[in-house]
Protein backbone atom coordinates (compact mmCIF):
# COMPACT_ATOMS: atom_id res chain seq x y z
CA UNK A 1 0.00 0.00 0.00
CA UNK A 2 1.19 3.25 -0.19
CA UNK A 3 2.79 5.26 2.27
CA UNK A 4 2.28 8.83 2.99
CA UNK A 5 4.75 10.70 5.33
CA UNK A 6 4.40 13.61 6.52
CA UNK A 7 6.92 15.80 8.54
CA UNK A 8 7.15 17.27 11.17
CA UNK A 9 4.77 16.35 13.48
CA UNK A 10 4.31 19.60 14.69
CA UNK A 11 4.70 22.63 13.51
CA UNK A 12 4.61 26.26 15.66
CA UNK A 13 3.00 29.52 14.59
CA UNK A 14 2.13 32.86 14.94
CA UNK A 15 -1.34 33.87 13.77
CA UNK A 16 -1.17 36.30 10.49
CA UNK A 17 2.40 34.15 9.39
CA UNK A 18 2.28 31.87 6.27
CA UNK A 19 2.73 28.05 7.08
CA UNK A 20 3.65 25.64 4.59
CA UNK A 21 2.82 21.28 5.16
CA UNK A 22 4.60 18.42 3.74
CA UNK A 23 3.51 14.91 2.43
CA UNK A 24 5.94 12.51 0.89
CA UNK A 25 4.27 9.52 -0.62
CA UNK A 26 6.41 6.11 -1.52
CA UNK A 27 5.01 5.92 -4.69
CA UNK A 28 3.83 8.22 -7.28
CA UNK A 29 0.01 8.86 -6.47
CA UNK A 30 -0.07 11.14 -9.63
CA UNK A 31 -2.39 14.21 -8.65
CA UNK A 32 -5.02 11.85 -6.76
CA UNK A 33 -4.10 13.66 -3.21
CA UNK A 34 -6.23 15.52 -1.14
CA UNK A 35 -5.96 17.59 2.53
CA UNK A 36 -8.45 17.31 5.49
CA UNK A 37 -7.95 19.71 8.51
CA UNK A 38 -9.27 18.35 11.89
CA UNK A 39 -10.26 20.03 15.22
CA UNK A 40 -10.84 18.29 18.06
CA UNK A 41 -13.68 16.58 18.60
CA UNK A 42 -14.57 16.53 15.21
CA UNK A 43 -14.13 14.22 12.14
CA UNK A 44 -12.00 15.47 9.52
CA UNK A 45 -13.02 17.95 6.84
CA UNK A 46 -12.02 18.27 3.09
CA UNK A 47 -9.94 21.13 2.10
CA UNK A 48 -7.91 20.30 -1.37
CA UNK A 49 -8.90 17.52 -3.51
CA UNK A 50 -6.84 16.33 -6.20
CA UNK A 51 -3.24 18.27 -5.38
CA UNK A 52 -4.52 21.79 -5.59
CA UNK A 53 -8.70 21.72 -5.82
CA UNK A 54 -10.44 23.93 -2.85
CA UNK A 55 -13.23 22.42 -1.85
CA UNK A 56 -16.35 24.25 -1.57
CA UNK A 57 -16.24 26.60 1.31
CA UNK A 58 -12.93 26.51 1.55
CA UNK A 59 -11.43 30.21 1.94
CA UNK A 60 -8.63 31.41 -0.55
CA UNK A 61 -5.75 31.24 1.82
CA UNK A 62 -5.40 27.62 1.54
CA UNK A 63 -3.87 26.47 -1.38
CA UNK A 64 -2.41 22.95 -2.35
CA UNK A 65 0.55 21.75 -5.01
CA UNK A 66 2.99 18.56 -5.85
CA UNK A 67 1.96 15.89 -7.99
CA UNK A 68 3.39 12.14 -8.10
CA UNK A 69 5.47 12.09 -4.78
CA UNK A 70 5.51 15.62 -3.43
CA UNK A 71 2.90 17.94 -2.13
CA UNK A 72 2.59 21.10 -0.31
CA UNK A 73 -0.07 22.96 1.60
CA UNK A 74 0.20 26.36 2.12
CA UNK A 75 -2.05 28.59 4.46
CA UNK A 76 -1.35 32.15 3.52
CA UNK A 77 -1.85 33.81 6.57
CA UNK A 78 -2.92 32.05 9.46
CA UNK A 79 -6.06 33.14 11.31
CA UNK A 80 -6.99 31.95 15.14
CA UNK A 81 -9.27 29.02 13.46
CA UNK A 82 -6.53 27.41 11.57
CA UNK A 83 -4.50 25.91 14.15
CA UNK A 84 -5.28 22.44 14.06
CA UNK A 85 -4.34 18.73 12.62
CA UNK A 86 -3.78 18.58 8.57
CA UNK A 87 -3.53 14.88 7.56
CA UNK A 88 -3.00 14.38 3.14
CA UNK A 89 -4.81 11.24 1.99
CA UNK A 90 -4.35 9.60 -1.45
CA UNK A 91 -6.94 7.72 -3.49
CA UNK A 92 -4.41 6.62 -6.37
CA UNK A 93 -4.27 2.87 -5.08
CA UNK A 94 -6.61 0.47 -2.73
CA UNK A 95 -6.28 0.66 -0.02
CA UNK A 96 -6.60 4.51 0.30
CA UNK A 97 -4.33 5.80 2.86
CA UNK A 98 -3.74 8.47 5.01
CA UNK A 99 -0.53 10.59 6.35
CA UNK A 100 -0.17 10.52 10.54
CA UNK A 101 -0.67 14.43 10.25
CA UNK A 102 0.55 17.59 10.99
CA UNK A 103 -0.37 19.37 13.92
CA UNK A 104 -0.02 23.07 13.45
CA UNK A 105 0.48 25.00 16.99
CA UNK A 106 0.32 28.21 18.29
CA UNK A 107 3.76 30.01 18.52
CA UNK B 1 -27.12 20.21 4.31
CA UNK B 2 -25.22 16.42 4.51
CA UNK B 3 -24.95 15.11 8.07
CA UNK B 4 -23.78 11.85 8.89
CA UNK B 5 -23.97 10.50 12.66
CA UNK B 6 -22.45 7.27 14.04
CA UNK B 7 -23.76 5.68 17.19
CA UNK B 8 -23.30 2.02 18.71
CA UNK B 9 -21.50 0.84 22.60
CA UNK B 10 -18.68 2.53 23.70
CA UNK B 11 -17.24 -0.86 25.23
CA UNK B 12 -17.04 -3.77 23.67
CA UNK B 13 -15.45 -7.01 25.22
CA UNK B 14 -12.51 -8.71 23.97
CA UNK B 15 -13.41 -11.34 21.22
CA UNK B 16 -16.50 -10.10 20.71
CA UNK B 17 -18.58 -8.20 17.67
CA UNK B 18 -18.10 -4.12 17.40
CA UNK B 19 -21.49 -2.99 15.88
CA UNK B 20 -21.80 0.24 14.57
CA UNK B 21 -24.30 2.42 12.94
CA UNK B 22 -24.22 5.45 10.55
CA UNK B 23 -27.07 7.62 10.03
CA UNK B 24 -27.24 9.57 6.91
CA UNK B 25 -29.65 12.91 6.98
CA UNK B 26 -29.93 15.68 4.17
CA UNK B 27 -29.34 12.89 1.54
CA UNK B 28 -30.52 9.17 0.19
CA UNK B 29 -27.96 6.43 0.14
CA UNK B 30 -29.82 5.44 -2.44
CA UNK B 31 -28.07 8.29 -4.74
CA UNK B 32 -25.66 6.09 -6.48
CA UNK B 33 -23.03 9.37 -6.91
CA UNK B 34 -21.69 8.44 -3.92
CA UNK B 35 -20.31 5.83 -1.74
CA UNK B 36 -20.31 4.83 1.96
CA UNK B 37 -17.29 4.65 3.95
CA UNK B 38 -15.44 3.43 7.62
CA UNK B 39 -12.39 4.95 8.50
CA UNK B 40 -11.47 4.62 11.87
CA UNK B 41 -8.42 6.55 13.93
CA UNK B 42 -6.12 5.50 16.99
CA UNK B 43 -5.38 6.67 19.70
CA UNK B 44 -1.90 7.73 18.68
CA UNK B 45 -3.83 9.88 15.55
CA UNK B 46 -3.56 7.86 12.56
CA UNK B 47 -6.34 7.17 10.47
CA UNK B 48 -7.39 4.07 8.57
CA UNK B 49 -9.79 3.56 6.24
CA UNK B 50 -11.67 0.20 6.65
CA UNK B 51 -14.05 -0.27 3.64
CA UNK B 52 -16.82 0.77 1.96
CA UNK B 53 -20.36 -0.14 1.19
CA UNK B 54 -22.58 0.87 -2.07
CA UNK B 55 -26.02 1.56 -2.21
CA UNK B 56 -26.62 -2.16 -4.17
CA UNK B 57 -24.92 -3.43 -1.20
CA UNK B 58 -21.47 -3.97 -3.04
CA UNK B 59 -18.55 -3.54 -0.22
CA UNK B 60 -15.14 -3.24 -0.62
CA UNK B 61 -12.66 -3.89 2.31
CA UNK B 62 -9.33 -3.16 3.18
CA UNK B 63 -7.09 -6.64 3.06
CA UNK B 64 -5.85 -6.01 6.58
CA UNK B 65 -9.31 -6.34 7.90
CA UNK B 66 -11.58 -7.87 5.16
CA UNK B 67 -11.74 -11.38 7.18
CA UNK B 68 -13.28 -9.38 10.25
CA UNK B 69 -15.45 -6.81 8.76
CA UNK B 70 -18.97 -7.18 7.15
CA UNK B 71 -20.53 -3.74 6.17
CA UNK B 72 -24.49 -3.23 5.05
CA UNK B 73 -26.79 -0.82 4.18
CA UNK B 74 -30.55 -0.53 5.13
CA UNK B 75 -31.98 2.16 2.68
CA UNK B 76 -35.31 2.49 4.19
CA UNK B 77 -34.01 3.38 7.64
CA UNK B 78 -31.17 5.70 5.34
CA UNK B 79 -28.65 4.00 7.48
CA UNK B 80 -25.39 2.42 6.64
CA UNK B 81 -23.64 -0.07 9.14
CA UNK B 82 -20.54 -1.77 10.22
CA UNK B 83 -19.77 -5.46 12.42
CA UNK B 84 -16.10 -6.33 13.21
CA UNK B 85 -15.57 -9.27 14.85
CA UNK B 86 -12.92 -10.93 16.84
CA UNK B 87 -12.13 -7.33 18.67
CA UNK B 88 -8.98 -6.86 20.23
CA UNK B 89 -7.49 -4.05 22.23
CA UNK B 90 -5.88 -3.21 18.91
CA UNK B 91 -9.53 -2.17 17.58
CA UNK B 92 -9.67 0.56 20.36
CA UNK B 93 -10.37 3.61 18.06
CA UNK B 94 -12.80 6.73 17.00
CA UNK B 95 -14.87 5.18 14.47
CA UNK B 96 -15.89 7.89 11.70
CA UNK B 97 -18.55 7.40 8.83
CA UNK B 98 -17.74 9.25 5.82
CA UNK B 99 -19.57 9.80 2.23
CA UNK B 100 -17.32 9.74 -0.61
CA UNK B 101 -18.25 10.63 -4.15
CA UNK B 102 -18.52 8.84 -7.47
CA UNK B 103 -17.08 10.33 -10.34
CA UNK B 104 -17.11 8.82 -13.62
CA UNK B 105 -15.98 5.46 -12.37
CA UNK B 106 -13.26 6.40 -9.90
CA UNK B 107 -13.91 6.19 -5.77
CA UNK B 108 -13.21 10.22 -5.25
CA UNK B 109 -12.80 12.05 -1.76
CA UNK B 110 -14.33 11.56 1.65
CA UNK B 111 -16.54 14.42 2.47
CA UNK B 112 -18.24 15.10 4.93
CA UNK B 113 -17.67 12.96 7.82
CA UNK B 114 -19.64 12.38 11.18
CA UNK B 115 -17.99 13.47 14.34
CA UNK B 116 -16.94 10.00 15.47
CA UNK B 117 -17.90 7.72 18.18
CA UNK B 118 -15.17 5.87 20.19
CA UNK B 119 -15.17 2.10 20.81
CA UNK B 120 -12.98 0.73 23.66
CA UNK B 121 -12.06 -2.74 23.82
CA UNK B 122 -11.48 -3.80 27.11
CA UNK B 123 -13.42 -6.38 29.53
Amino acid sequence: EVVLTQSPATLSFSPGERATLSCRASQSVSNYLAWYQQKRGHGPRLLIYDASNRATGIPARFSGSGSGTDFTLTISSLEPEDFAVYYCQQRSNWPYTFGQGTKLEIK
Amino acid sequence: QVQLQESGPGLVKPSQTLSLTCTVSGASIRNGAYYWSWIRQYPGKGLEWMGYVYYTGSTYYNPSLKSRLIMSVDLSKNQFSLKVNSVTAADTAVYFCARGDIVGTEYSWFDPWGQGTLVTVSS
